[in-house]
Order: C-alpha cells, then structure tokens, then sequence
C-alpha cells in the first residue's frame, strides 16, 4: 500500500545551527500533513500542520513547507537547541471529512550537539 | 497538562496472560479513538480505530481477537492484549480526536508492555 517514508533516519547538528528534516509520501490523495516530535518514552508531540493547499506555514522557530509536484515536505528547525533532540515523525490524512487516521513516516532521529 | 491520558504507563506480564490499557480523553468526548503500536526505533503503526458504541475497525494483518478493543464510553478506550507472548512486548499509544482536524488528534503517553 501507499505509505509515507523519510529520506534521512538520523541527523546531527550543533546547537545553534538549522536542522532540515525531509519526508516523501506516495499518496497523491493526501491533502494535510502534521509534523510530530517524539521524545524518548514518551507519545508523539504536534509541532505544525500544513495542508495540500499551502506550501509553506511558519510557527515559532519551525517552517514546514509542502512541494506537492514531487510529494516531498520539509520540517526546518531554526537555531536548533538541545531540547530539540528527539525523534521527528511526519504524518499524512489523505480523507477529507471526520476521519483522523494517521499514516506515519518512518522518523528521523535529530541529536544536537552542544 | 495531557488531554489523553493512558494507563498503565508501564506494566510487565507473564506469558500466556491477558493485559488492559486505558485511554482516557480529558475534557472533551472522543467518538474516534485510534491505537498505534510501536517497536523500539521504529514508526508508529496503526493498529486499529476505535469507534464509540460500535465495533473496532482493525487495520490489515492486526488480530481482533488477540487485541480486543472496547470504546464503551466518549471517555475512555480499552485496549485489551489477551494471551500475550513475548513479541507483543511494545510501546502502545493511543490518540482521541475531540473534532476537526490539525492539532485537536491528542496522543497519549503511551505504554510500555513487557510481556516475560
């Protein structure tokens, strides 16, 4: 079946720098994607949600932007920080209406370095 | 504060025996609930959708019979791992929709189950 997957499965960085986390989907039908940290032990933490008809949307210190031409979205971290560490998920909804299930990509583990 | 909650966060059983996870939505009604399962540095994998007053729709290759769901109440989803082996050892973690869509999916703390 379709699933969504990630391009990198690891990602150091020192602190202070930008982190750029990639995640490419297969599904043509999904319309909203959401980007979740996950700290170790612990469930999946929202970060920001972009839909199919944006291709970018900002929050504090983190833009995520959707290029649906080649089924690619991108989680860029600002001045990465120690606390950023974890792993980062990208998820995808490709149905419309009152159905919330979440196809997850395989995750990439983001470790900054002090 | 957790708007999904989940208990045990831990617990640990001995083969041949049956486990009950709750998840419990805080303050608001979930119709829909949905349980993942988690392998160590591995994604979350979607096991079932959890409807309230009807029965749970499995995702493919999940046993029903193995991992009994109940959604008896807007409140709270059970998640029920019967005759549990070794290899059901995972993390579990539930979400609850409160409706719509974005960030109103909550997740919970998740569960670690060791089954010995």
């Amino acid at each position: 079946g379709e699933s969504v997957g990630l391009h990198l499965p690891t990602l150091s960085v020192q602190e202070g720098d930008n982190s750029i986390i990639n995640c490419a989907y297969s599904n043509s039908a999904s319309d909203y994607f959401i980007w979740y940290k996950q700290e170790s032990g612990k469930g999946p933490q929202f970060i920001i949600d972009i839909r199919s008809n944006m291709d970018k949307r900002q929050g504090q210190r983190v833009t995520v932007l959707l290029n649906k031409t080649v089924k690619h979205l991108s989680l860029q971290i600002a001045a990465t920080q120690p606390g950023d560490s974890a792993v980062y998920f990208c998820a995808e909804n490709s149905n419309g209406g009152s159905n919330y299930k979440l196809t997850f990509g395989k995750g990439t583990l983001l470790t900054v370095n002090p | 504060g957790a708007v999904v909650s989940q208990h045990p966060s831990w617990v640990i059983c001995k083969s041949g025996t049956s486990v009950k996870i709750e998840c419990r939505s805080l303050d608001f009604q979930a119709t829909t609930m949905f349980w993942y399962r988690q392998f160590p540095k591995q994604s979350l994998m979607l096991m079932a959708t959890s409807n309230e007053g009807s029965k749970a729709t499995y995702e493919q290759g999940v046993e029903k019979d193995k991992f009994l769901i109940n959604h008896a109440s807007l409140t709270l989803s059970t998640l029920t791992v019967t005759s549990a082996h070794p290899e059901d050892s995972s993390f579990y973690i539930c979400s609850a929709s409160a409706g719509g869509r974005g960030n109103t999916i909550y997740f919970g703390e998740g569960s670690w189950l060791t089954v010995v």
